[in-house]
């Protein structure tokens, strides 16, 4: 099974602020990487898939970069409507797994 | 544009055995490379994925669950289901269910709005 890691898991920050959150892999997935967005009491949605692929409809502040092991997803300036849990998944394998999670909150 | 809907008993007793139905539109499983994926999520903890099930009718689960649950489709009403025995009150969670894109690398997208699901005596 490969286990995903992301840091930090909590992280405060204020509007306009670039953000990086890091998810690293046990083992390569290749770019078979997703990271979700999840505001509470709500589904996830799909951010970012193939560690870089912006899925439509996301505004392009978000992005994703690595490859292997290591990943990032960086928002270039934060808006009030980014602060929620972000979580990366590995779709390398089965059985899938999901990071831990990242909660932005406001400073 | 695809929706997906999930629907089953709020509580459970322990022991009891839980049966979900994720009821979808937008999309047929019998399409080459589609699935619908089952995930859990506890209160104010992280995403755990479940089970897996596949327009060939391949069905994947957890490991650390896979003697307790069964996945299964039916075509024909677009829907599939999970079934957990022997829950536990650990088993408390929000159950969603999403699907799974044919296209690689693969991905959960859409999901469902989740179902939460209490496990009490």
């Amino acid at each position: 099974d490969i286990q995903m890691t992301q840091s930090p898991s909590s992280l405060s920050a204020s509007v306009g602020d670039r953000v990086t959150i890091t998810c690293r892999a046990s083992q390569s997935i290749s770019s078979y990487l997703n990271w979700y967005q999840q505001k509470p009491g709500k589904a996830p949605k799909l951010l970012i898939y193939a560690a870089s692929s912006l899925q439509s409809g996301v505004p392009s502040r978000f992005s994703g970069s690595g490859s292997g092991t290591d990943f990032t997803l960086t928002i270039s300036s934060l808006q009030p409507e980014d602060f929620a849990t972000y979580y990366c998944q590995q779709s390398y394998i089965i059985p899938r797994s999901f990071g831990q999670g990242t909660k932005l909150d406001i400073k | 544009q695809i929706t997906l809907k999930e629907s089953g008993p709020s509580l459970v007793k322990p022991t009891q055995t839980l049966t979900l139905t994720c009821t979808f539109s937008g999309f047929s499983l019998s399409t080459n490379g589609v699935g619908v994926g089952w995930i859990r999520q506890p209160p104010g903890k992280a995403l755990e994925w479940l089970a897996l099930i596949f327009w060939n009718d391949d069905k994947r689960y957890s490991p650390s669950l896979m003697s307790r649950l069964t996945i299964t489709k039916d075509t024909s009403k677009n829907q599939v289901v999970l079934t957990m025995t022997n829950m536990d009150p650990v088993d408390t969670a929000t159950y969603y269910c999403a699907h799974e894109s044919s296209f690689i690398p693969r991905r959960f997208d859409p999901w469902g709005q989740g179902t939460l699901v209490t496990v009490s005596s």
